[in-house]
């Protein structure tokens, strides 16, 4: 199992693109996760999916919007990037309880 | 905000037992005690969970205290590769509280 995948690893962006944070798990976990870490704190939760279908608000959410069509796939979307979205971005997911897996990161910068 | 306390920061030589406190005294009779570290710069990894008993794994010990206000978190015989930043946080299984909030967590630094 490769576990939890994310790309890209890397990415500059200018104030107002947008992009999309590919994140894919290849262990049938029905939930899924998206934190964001800023240097020298802990994880702050953006958004998660109970399931394919459903999403939901996180502590931070603001300026980003996800989807889940599939049980593999959680993409996050930047619509207008701004520099305060210049953050390190991790991908989870878990079957029943909190024992989370993690992906390898994305590092944003927003310039 | 995050319902645990920890220490900032952690020595501990090579080889011997690494003992990381955690208090959590507002935590609720259906809420968990979970362990993760995260390496520089790598995504989290899942350490080991407990409600009330002790829990042990080949990774670690959890020792939770009877009135379940605090635990600690053992690693038997510490390596350099357990340098790393040690968070404690408490978690129900379902409902509102079930998202884990992340506090600062614990540096910890094996030395030689």
């Amino acid at each position: 199992n490769a576990g939890v995948t994310q790309t890209p690893k890397f990415r500059i962006l200018k104030i107002g693109q947008s992009m999309t944070l590919q994140c894919t798990q290849d262990m049938n976990h029905n939930y899924m996760y998206w934190y964001r870490q800023d240097p020298g704190m802990g994880l702050k939760l953006i958004y998660y999916s109970v399931g394919a279908g459903i999403t939901d608000k996180g502590e931070v959410p603001n300026g980003y919007n996800v989807s889940r069509s599939t049980t593999e796939d959680f993409p996050l979307r930047l619509e207008l990037a701004a520099p305060s979205q210049t953050s390190v971005y991790f991908c989870a997911s878990s079957y029943l309880n909190n024992e989370q897996f993690f992906g390898p990161g994305t590092r944003l910068t927003v310039l | 905000d995050a319902k645990t306390t920890q220490p900032t920061s952690m020595d501990c030589a090579e080889g011997r037992a690494a003992n990381l406190p955690c208090n959590h005294s507002t935590i609720s009779g259906n809420e968990y005690v979970y362990w993760y570290r995260q390496i520089h710069s790598q995504g989290p990894q899942y350490i080991i969970h407990g409600l009330k008993n002790n829990e042990t794994n080949e990774m670690a010990s959890l020792i939770i205290t009877e009135d379940r206000k605090s635990s600690t978190l053992i690693l038997p015989h510490a390596t350099l590769r357990d340098t790393a930043v040690y968070y404690c946080i408490v978690s129900a299984h379902a409902g509102n509280n079930r998202k884990l909030i992340w506090g600062l967590g614990t540096s910890l630094a094996v030395n030689p």
